[in-house]
């Protein structure tokens, strides 16, 4: 089953500009992850936001949290071509142990 | 510790011929899964380990898939008898529950499949 949903699908911009993507879930969840794959690799753990958080940093990176919305976004500010990559949110689905992720959003970084 | 390790990282079989894929998790981990990736259904969980048992095997496809943990640094995910449409990316991930109070996942490089 497919919890999160990223939108969009696809995301094309500028070297230096900033990156937003969408992610969007349907049941309650403990925690919500972001992660990064590289072409032909394995995922990256990027970034957690539990359920009582709104907002956290990490470096350039910036994840929102709306429990309410069940949505989350994620900004990549000053974006640098080593960003392009696709990019997946998962979510623990009602607290479980199991992470299920979303179809991802593809990003390229042109110079 | 070397991550995740996962073997072999390319398969070409043909159709009917059993696949085994191998994956060495972190030391220290006592979680482990089997995710499937395609371009039309993403990734998908196969199944799960906590400390060597079968936690979840709900979204392994049918009975020619099967999954072993025989100790705490091995498992399998056999293929038998395998189908074209078995071809995928097999990505082994491992985590600790205990020390970030989440899963929070650590993946192989993968083991790409190709069923002729």
């Amino acid at each position: 089953s497919q919890q999160g949903e990223e939108d969009p699908q696809a995301l094309s911009i500028q070297e230096g500009e900033n990156a937003t993507m969408n992610c969007s879930y349907k049941t309650s969840i403990n925690n919500l992850q972001w992660y990064r794959q590289n072409s032909g690799r394995g995922l990256v753990h990027l970034i957690l936001i539990r359920s009582n958080e709104r907002e956290k940093h990490s470096g350039r990176l910036r994840v929102t949290l709306d429990t309410s919305k069940k949505s989350s976004s994620l900004l990549i500010t000053a974006s640098r071509a080593a960003d392009t990559a696709s990019y997946f949110c998962a979510t623990d689905e009602g607290g479980a142990q199991k992470l299920v992720f979303g179809q991802g959003t593809r990003l390229t970084i042109n110079p | 510790d070397a991550g995740v390790i996962q073997s072999p990282r390319h398969e070409v079989t043909e159709m009917g011929q059993e696949v085994t894929l191998r994956c060495k998790p972190i030391s220290g981990h006592d979680y482990l899964f089997w995710y499937r990736q395609t371009m039309m259904r993403g990734l998908e969980l196969l199944i799960y380990f906590n400390n060597n048992v079968p936690i979840d095997d709900s979204g392994m496809p049918e009975d020619r898939f099967s999954a072993k943990m025989p100790n705490a640094s091995f498992s399998t995910l056999k293929i038998q008898p395998s189908e074209p449409r078995d071809s995928a990316v097999y990505f082994c991930a491992s985590s600790s529950w205990t020390v970030s109070g989440a899963n929070v996942l650590t993946f192989g490089a993968g083991s790409r499949l190709t069923v002729l």
